[in-house]
């Protein structure tokens, strides 16, 4: 069974400041993985989809790295502003003709100003 | 729309009663998901629809879960004999193609709440 894990659970760092936030997987069989933010009483928004092929994805200031071999994947955000404050959630597809997606728990960010 | 919706937003009901979640997913899209959201959790899978059909419905908790799309485009959730563990934020979302090939774009949320 596919489990996906975020590290950490919730992270508060300085406004322009870099930083990454990490996701584990524990099957590397999948078909791609995506990108999530999430605010407070709100749906999910997504950011950035990678291919099991590929192995980064750029989004102005967000970069989305995967290293399927290893189950991992990392999400990289420059200048972080207060706007960048939310949950993020990965989410993994297994392979061709799964859907679903399996979750991560998330990783709150607050970014202080 | 332009995006996926979801009715009613807020839902909160007895304890045994009968409810309905209704998603209405972006047009054309022929897959749709239900997600549960428990509190400071990742959504968990519940069923997918291809088209009118449930190609995988393994996410469903117990029988008194059941979800219908009869004509390809709105889902209905239903949940019969609320349970106060049943509380949540039921999510839906909808894909262009199937077999993982594109994003997923989720709805605002029906947060339901049994007391």
């Amino acid at each position: 069974k596919q489990e996906v894990t975020q590290i950490p659970a919730a992270l508060s760092v300085p406004e322009g400041e870099n930083l990454v936030l990490n996701c584990s997987f524990t099957d590397s069989a999948i078909y791609n993985l995506q990108w999530f933010r999430q605010d407070p009483g709100k749906g999910l928004t997504s950011l950035l989809l990678i291919q099991s092929s590929q192995r980064e994805q750029t989004s102005g200031r967000l970069n989305a790295s995967l290293d399927k071999s290893s189950g991992r994947s990392t999400l990289y955000i420059a200048a972080s502003q207060p706007g960048d404050s939310a949950t993020y959630l990965c989410a993994v597809v297994g392979h061709f003709g799964n859907e679903k997606l399996t979750f991560g728990t998330g990783t709150r960010l607050t970014i202080i100003p | 729309g332009a995006g996926v919706s979801q009715t009613p937003s807020n839902k909160v009901t007895e304890k045994g009663k009968y409810v309905e979640l209704r998603c209405d997913p972006i047009s054309g899209h022929t897959a749709l998901y239900w997600y549960r959201q428990s509190l400071g959790q990742g959504p968990e899978f519940l069923i997918y629809f291809q088209g009118t059909g449930a190609a995988d419905d393994s996410g469903l908790p117990n029988d008194r879960f059941f979800a219908v799309r009869p004509e390809g485009s709105v889902s209905t959730l239903k949940i019969q004999r609320t349970e106060r563990g049943d509380s949540a934020v039921y999510l839906c979302a909808s894909s262009l193609t199937a077999q993982g090939a594109t994003e997923a774009f989720f709805g605002q949320g029906t947060r339901l709440t049994v007391v």
